[in-house]
Formats: structure tokens, C-alpha cells, sequence
């Protein structure tokens, strides 16, 4: 899996912030997943972007939007930050979209708001 | 939407003993089950899966089962090593607004004495 990328590592924002994910899926990989982590939860799911179009949306508020590339990379757009949006934010890199595909997970970037 | 659950929270063995982590799910069209693994600081790996039509899977000391029946599916470690100390996650797969969600159990975190 040495093709999923995320940037940035660790970030610090402020309440009321605007923040930018960034993920990189593996080579080939057209879809590509969002999930927050918070400690000591398993990751939940935020979006699933396939072939550039949103297929899945998890119970999220509206300040979470993302975005897929022609180049099938993607971004996490969170908005107006919150004392509880602070988690691991993983990206999962899919080949296709069926049911018994493989998500290959990035390192993740983790996001602090203070 | 898919429910998974997941026990126990916390496991605590000695070297050479057996792990069981249990979970359940609650839609009955989900059809694959991965199982991660995910140590300290690192990002979710799969180990192992199974799919719908199969009752158990082998892989050297790792195994997994599966009754569809009572929706439930478990995680086997024999032979435990201090290396299998990590957080173990187990997830359903299911359609979802047409495309294929995994959720994931909260987590096991797994501890291995020497």
C-alpha cells in the first residue's frame, strides 16, 4: 500500500476554523473513502467518492464537504471547526466500488482544534 | 444504516494463549467482513476477511468465522505473540445508497504479556 498519501501529518486549529484534508490514493485506486477516529472509537464513515462522484455520505453535519479529482485524489473540507471535530482523519484508497473490495487506509492526518 | 458491535473493548492474555474478539451486525445483506488491525500510532492494516459464503477462514494463526444466521462473526489469534498487541476492528459491509460502506466495531484493544 505504499501509494496512499495523506498531508497533512498532524495539524492545529482554532474554533470556528476552516480546515483542508488531503489524500493521495494507491495508483489505479478509483475511490476513495473518508473516516473520523476518534480515541478509543473504530473510524467512522464521512464520504465515498468513486469515479469523482459522491456514493456515500455518513451522518455528518453540512460543515463536512470533500471533493475527488480527475486524478482521483481528494480532499476533506470541514468547516467552522468544533472542540469535537478533534480525530484521526483517515483516507482509504478502494480499486472498485463492489462489495468485497480492500480499503487500503492512509496514515492518517491528525487534526487538533483548541 | 449497518450496526456493528464489537467485544470485548479490552483483551488481556499471555504469551502462547488464545484471543476471541466477537462481533455482530445487524443487516442481513451485508456480505463481507474484514478484519483490521491497527498498532500504536500506525494506520488500519487488514488481516484477514471472509465473505458470506463461507463459514470459517484460515491464515497460519489467525482465523475467522462467521454464522449468518445470527449475524455474528469472530477474530481467532492462537499462539499469541507480544507482536499481536494492537487494536483489532471488525466491519460489515453493506450497500448503502449505492455504493459498498464497511462499519466498523468500536475496537479491541489487545494486550499481549510476555
Amino acid at each position: 500500500d505504499a501509494g496512499v498519501t495523506q498531508s497533512p501529518t498532524h495539524l492545529i486549529k482554532t474554533r470556528g476554523q476552516q480546515v483542508t484534508l488531503r489524500c493521495s490514493p494507491i495508483s489505479g485506486h478509483k475511490s476513495v473513502s473518508w473516516y473520523q477516529q476518534v480515541l478509543g472509537q473504530g473510524p467512522q464513515f464521512i464520504f465515498q467518492y468513486y469515479e469523482k462522484e459522491e456514493r456515500g455520505r455518513g451522518n455528518f453535519p453540512d460543515r463536512f464537504s470533500a471533493r475527488q479529482f480527475p486524478n482521483y485524489s481528494s480532499e476533506l473540507n470541514v468547516n467552522a471547526l468544533l472542540l469535537g471535530d478533534s480525530a484521526l482523519y483517515l483516507c482509504a484508497s478502494i480499486l472498485e466500488d463492489t462489495m468485497n473490495t480492500e480499503a487500503f487506509f492512509g496514515q492518517g492526518t491528525r487534526l487538533t482544534v483548541v | 444504516g449497518e450496526n456493528v458491535e464489537q467485544h470485548p473493548s479490552t483483551l488481556s492474555v499471555q504469551e502462547g494463549d488464545s484471543a476471541v474478539i466477537k462481533c455482530t451486525y445487524s443487516d442481513s445483506a451485508s456480505n463481507y467482513f474484514p478484519w483490521y488491525k491497527q498498532e500504536l500510532g500506525k494506520r488500519p492494516q487488514l488481516i484477514i476477511d471472509i465473505r458470506s459464503n463461507v463459514g470459517e477462514k484460515k491464515d497460519q494463526r489467525i482465523a475467522v468465522t462467521l454464522n449468518k444466521t445470527a449475524k455474528h462473526f469472530s477474530l481467532h489469534i492462537t499462539e499469541t505473540q507480544p507482536e499481536d498487541s494492537a487494536v483489532y476492528f471488525c466491519a460489515a459491509t453493506s450497500l448503502s445508497g449505492g455504493s459498498y460502506i464497511p462499519t466498523f466495531g468500536r475496537g479491541t484493544s489487545l494486550i499481549v504479556h510476555p
